[in-house]
């Protein structure tokens, strides 16, 4: 069974640049989340894909965007970096979408970002 | 507005003393609550989730019990390799997203 894969693991921009991280879910998984991590900070709910559509977004501007493929492997892009944007990105695959499926997240090492 | 609060903010244990995590949370409707381990530099590994007040889960060390108002994790006995970041997080209502606590930065002393 083939985990969650993230790439690139580090990378650095300056302000005002775009940015985009690629996310290959697990084995079977049809389902990709994005979560923004800050140093000390709990993961922050970006947006969902299932099924190559959008289906939940948190409190993130419109700079933040995504995609879902049909093998279910997802990128995000951020433009207009700003500093603030410096965080660990994580992606996480499940099974299921609905509002009854299970929590169970299955994370990537995640993506390293840091914007000066 | 939903909430979850996590304490201590960090824990250090000497191998062997067992202590208890605490999650505290205020949402609308729960839906299942989640406990994830975290190492430096990594992303959160799934432990357990649990979904009405009185439920248990156990896995080797850890156990997580759930009440109406906040969850425990109990750590028995931990080991050194237990040291990492414990995450909580719940689903509320009909919201997609799991909203999380800041977690638990336990280390555990050989």
């Amino acid at each position: 069974e083939t985990g969650v894969t993230q790439s690139p693991t580090h990378l650095i921009k300056t302000r005002g640049q775009q940015v985009t991280l690629r996310c290959s879910s697990q084995s079977g998984h049809n389902t990709v989340s994005w979560y923004q991590q800050a140093l000390g900070q709990g993961p922050q709910f970006i947006f969902q894909y299932y099924r190559e559509e959008e289906n939940g977004r948190g409190n993130f501007p419109p700079r933040f965007s995504g995609l879902q493929f049909p093998n279910y492997s997802s990128e995000l892009n951020v433009n207009a970096l700003e500093l603030d944007d410096s965080a660990l990105y994580l992606c996480a695959s499940s099974l299921g979408a609905g509002y009854g499926s299970a929590g169970e997240l299955f994370f990537g090492e995640g993506s390293r970002l840091t914007v000066l | 507005e939903d909430q979850v609060t996590q304490s201590p903010e960090a824990l250090r244990l000497q191998e062997g003393e067992s202590s208890s995590l605490n999650c505290s949370y205020t949402v609308s409707g729960l839906r299942g609550l989640f406990w994830y381990r975290q190492d430096p530099g990594k992303g959160p590994e799934f432990l357990f989730t649990l979904y009405s007040a009185g439920e248990e889960k156990e896995k080797e060390r850890l156990k997580a019990t759930l009440t109406k108002k906040e969850s425990f994790l109990h750590i028995t006995a931990p080991k050194p390799e237990d040291s990492a970041t414990y995450l909580c997080a719940v689903r509320a209502g009909n919201n997609r997203k799991l909203i999380w606590g800041l977690g638990t930065s336990l280390a555990v002393n050989p």
